[in-house]
């Protein structure tokens, strides 16, 4: 079957600039992620969607960042205005069942490197 | 709040002998335990995870890793390394109870030597 996939690979913009990422889920994948992940670090979710319907986005800092899966499929990530400490990799991840125990895996797409300057 | 320690930023090991990540957790609840494995440039791979049952659970690649609830631990194991197992490896956790978002350690660099 195919991967998460995601776009671009990688950005480059300038502090203040918006920057938006793509992300398509394996096909029949309830539960769709992002992660932020810093340097040195391991992945921080930012968001978890349950088909189209958000489940937890304690973490996203909601004053410039924000996430939308339309028709609980695709998705997209957007940071506006974006800040030097948003340069990291952005992880779209998705799993399969849907449900209030979903400990199936997570199967990650290659990830976006933005970079901040 | 959950949170996993992988007390060691890289691990050295030469070719063909044992190896071990290690991976402690904390978590209210029963834990269910997650090994991914991350190549330069490329998202993360599942490796393993333990839900219940045996302690000992096996993944792909010969991997395997070994709960130990009184320890609170989840190390990571292969008998015989291989050069291509280099690379980053990431321990996870997240508790039982409803939609419980997975908490990742730092990452632990392994390098296996020719």
């Amino acid at each position: 079957e195919a991967g998460v996939a995601q776009s671009p690979r990688y950005k480059i913009i300038e502090k203040r600039q918006s920057v938006a990422f793509w992300c398509n889920p394996i096909s029949g994948h309830a539960t769709l992620y992002w992660y932020q992940q810093i340097l040195g670090q391991g992945p921080k979710l930012l968001i978890q969607f349950q088909n189209n319907g958000v489940v937890d986005d304690s973490q996203l800092p909601k004053d410039r960042f924000s996430a939308e899966r339309l028709k609980g499929v695709d998705s997209t990530l957007k940071i506006q205005p974006a800040k030097l400490e948003d340069s990291a990799v952005y992880l779209c991840a998705s799993s399969r069942r849907s449900g209030t125990s979903t400990i199936d895996e997570q199967f990650f797409g290659p990830g976006t490197r933005l970079t901040v300057l | 709040a959950q949170s996993v320690a992988q007390p060691e930023d890289q691990v050295n090991v030469a070719e063909g002998n044992p190896l071990t990540v290690k991976c402690t957790y904390s978590v209210s609840g029963n834990p269910y335990l997650f090994w991914y494995v991350q190549y330069p440039n490329r998202g993360l791979q599942f490796l393993l995870k333990y839900i219940t049952g045996d302690n000992l659970v096996k993944g792909s690649y010969g991997f395997e890793a070994e709960f130990n609830k009184s320890q609170t631990s989840f190390h990571l194991k292969k008998p015989s390394a291989l050069v291509s197992d280099s690379a980053l490896y990431f321990c996870a956790v997240r508790d039982d109870s409803g939609y419980s978002t997975l908490t990742f350690g730092k990452g632990t660099m392994l390098l296996v030597s020719p």
